[in-house]
C-alpha cells in the first residue's frame, strides 16, 4: 500500500485479556517503530526493528509487552494480561533507513486501545 | 539521558498571527531533528533538519536548527484555523537508535 497500515483501528478489551496489534509498513522500508501515545502526552518509544538486526526493546514498559517482525515486513505488538493503564493509541511507523539513518518516519493512523 | 523539551505546551492565537514554537534537545551523537504535525491521527512529517543555520521552508511554515545552542524553532506565519494541531519535535541520535519525541505543542488558531 501507499502508507503504513495498522489494524484494528480501535480495540476494546477487558482487563486481563491479551491483545495483538498489527502493523504493515511501507514496502521497502527496513526500519519499523512502535510508539505509544497516552491522552495529552507525547510519543513514548516502545520498540524498534532495523533490518535483520536484533530489535531495540529498551522502551517496552514491562514483560507483558512483546513484538515481532516476520520476514522483515509485518509487525505484531502483543500485550498480555492487559491493564487499564495500557489504554492508549499505539502508533506504528516505518522509514527507509539508508546508511545515514536520516530518513523521516511515516506513521500509521494508530490503534486506539481501551482496556475496561 | 537523551531528552527533547518543547515549549510552550499550548498556545492560542487568532487567525493571521505569527507563531514560534520551540524545541530544545540533549542527545548523544545528534544526527537530525524532525518536526511533525499531528491533527487527529497519524503525525505527518514537516521538516528534517541536519545542519545549523539553514532554513527549511514550506509555504507559511519554516524551521531552523542551532546545533551550538541545541534548539530548533518552527515558525508559522499568517496562521489559519487549519494550522490547529499538535506540533511534535523529535531527534535522531546515535546510529541505530529510535526517534525521541518531545511532548508536543498544542496550537489552537481561532477565527
Amino acid at each position: 500500500g501507499a502508507g503504513v497500515s495498522q489494524s484494528p483501528s480501535n480495540k476494546v478489551t477487558e482487563k486481563g485479556k491479551d491483545v495483538e496489534l498489527r502493523c504493515d509498513p511501507i514496502s521497502g522500508h527496513t526500519a519499523l517503530y512502535w510508539y505509544r501515545q497516552s491522552l495529552g502526552q507525547g510519543l513514548e518509544f516502545l520498540i524498534y526493528f532495523q533490518g535483520n538486526s536484533a530489535p531495540d526493546k529498551s522502551g517496552l514498559p514491562s514483560d507483558r509487552f512483546s513484538a515481532e517482525r516476520t520476514g522483515g515486513s509485518v509487525s505484531t505488538l502483543t500485550i498480555q494480561r492487559t491493564q487499564q493503564e495500557d489504554s492508549a493509541v499505539y502508533l506504528c511507523a516505518s522509514s527507509l533507513q539508508g546508511r545515514s539513518y536520516n530518513s523521516p518516519l511515516h506513521f500509521g493512523n494508530g490503534t486506539r486501545l481501551t482496556v475496561t | 539521558e537523551d531528552k527533547v523539551v518543547q515549549s510552550p505546551l499550548s498556545l492560542v492565537v487568532h487567525e493571521g498571527d505569527t507563531v514560534t514554537l520551540n524545541c530544545s534537545y540533549e542527545v548523544t551523537n545528534f544526527r537530525s531533528l524532525l518536526w511533525y504535525k499531528q491533527e487527529k491521527k497519524a503525525p505527518t512529517f514537516l521538516f528534517m533538519l541536519t545542519s545549523s543555520g539553514i532554513e527549511k521552508k514550506s509555504g507559511r511554515l519554516s524551521s531552523i536548527l542551532d546545533k551550538k545552542e541545541l534548539f530548533s524553532i518552527l515558525n508559522i506565519t499568517a496562521t489559519q484555523t487549519g494550522d490547529s494541531a499538535v506540533y511534535l519535535c523529535a531527534v535522531i541520535g546515535q546510529a541505530g537508535t529510535a526517534l525521541i519525541f518531545g511532548k508536543g505543542t498544542t496550537l489552537s488558531v481561532s477565527s
